[in-house]
């Protein structure tokens, strides 16, 4: 079955800089690919989402990068602040019905 | 208004005795629904999948079973908690699409 690596496991930005977390994944049947914001105790909060036919993509501080040919999967923090501090998961399927698989997750921690 | 709904909050619960958490979603008509679970400072494992009412398929079963009595609800249950069974419970839900919406999830304890 799939496959997700996530990483790093932990990331300590400072406020206004940028943080990146990449995954890379297995199957190449992989169609969709998502980005999670879960903060303590919380449940999970989708931040972005993309198939496998797009390559970028951005949003509100935000930046998807899809590489297909090295099954890896990146999400670009820009500009971090306090209120980005949380554990991010990326989450993938090839079946929409069937559920989503997902990485370890990467704790951010957002400093003044 | 929140789309989904899941009960209780929390549970603290002994070893042997039954369980059943609970899921509905608000205003939306035949959606998929998830049960996943997340180790305390884990990543998340999915359980269960459903996409029509009174069916349930079964991805990870740990002990557990699930039902969907009614379009708007899915049911997690088993008739005896493990100390494994702690954790964060969540449900999702989506449409036609991809996306996958989250509960604010249960927090088992099982002492």
């Amino acid at each position: 079955g799939e496959q997700v690596e996530q990483r790093p496991p932990h990331l300590s930005v400072r406020e206004g800089d940028s943080a990146i977390i990449i995954c890379t994944y297995t199957d190449s049947a992989t169609a969709y690919f998502s980005w999670y914001k879960q903060e303590a105790g919380a449940g999970l909060q989708l931040l972005m989402s993309v198939l496998s036919n797009v390559d970028r993509k951005e949003e509100q501080g935000l930046t998807v990068l899809l590489n297909k040919k090295d099954k890896r999967l990146s999400l670009n923090l820009t500009a971090a602040h306090p209120g980005d501090s949380a554990v991010y998961f990326c989450a993938v399927t090839h079946n929409y019905a069937q559920g989503l698989t997902f990485g370890l997750g990467t704790r951010v921690s957002v400093f003044p | 208004a929140q789309t989904i709904h899941q009960w209780p909050v929390a549970e603290i619960k002994a070893v042997g005795s039954p369980l059943s958490l609970g899921c509905t979603i608000k205003g939306k008509s035949s959606p998929n629904l998830y049960w996943y679970w997340q180790a305390t400072g884990g990543t998340l494992q999915q359980l269960f999948y459903s996409i029509t009412v009174g069916q349930v398929e079964s991805v990870v079963q740990l002990n557990l079973s699930a039902s969907r009595p009614k379009d708007d609800q899915f049911i997690l249950s088993t008739e005896k908690l493990l100390l494994s069974h702690s954790g964060f419970y969540l449900c999702a839900w989506s449409l036609e699409g991809w996306e996958q919406y989250f509960g604010p999830g249960t927090r088992l304890t099982v002492l």
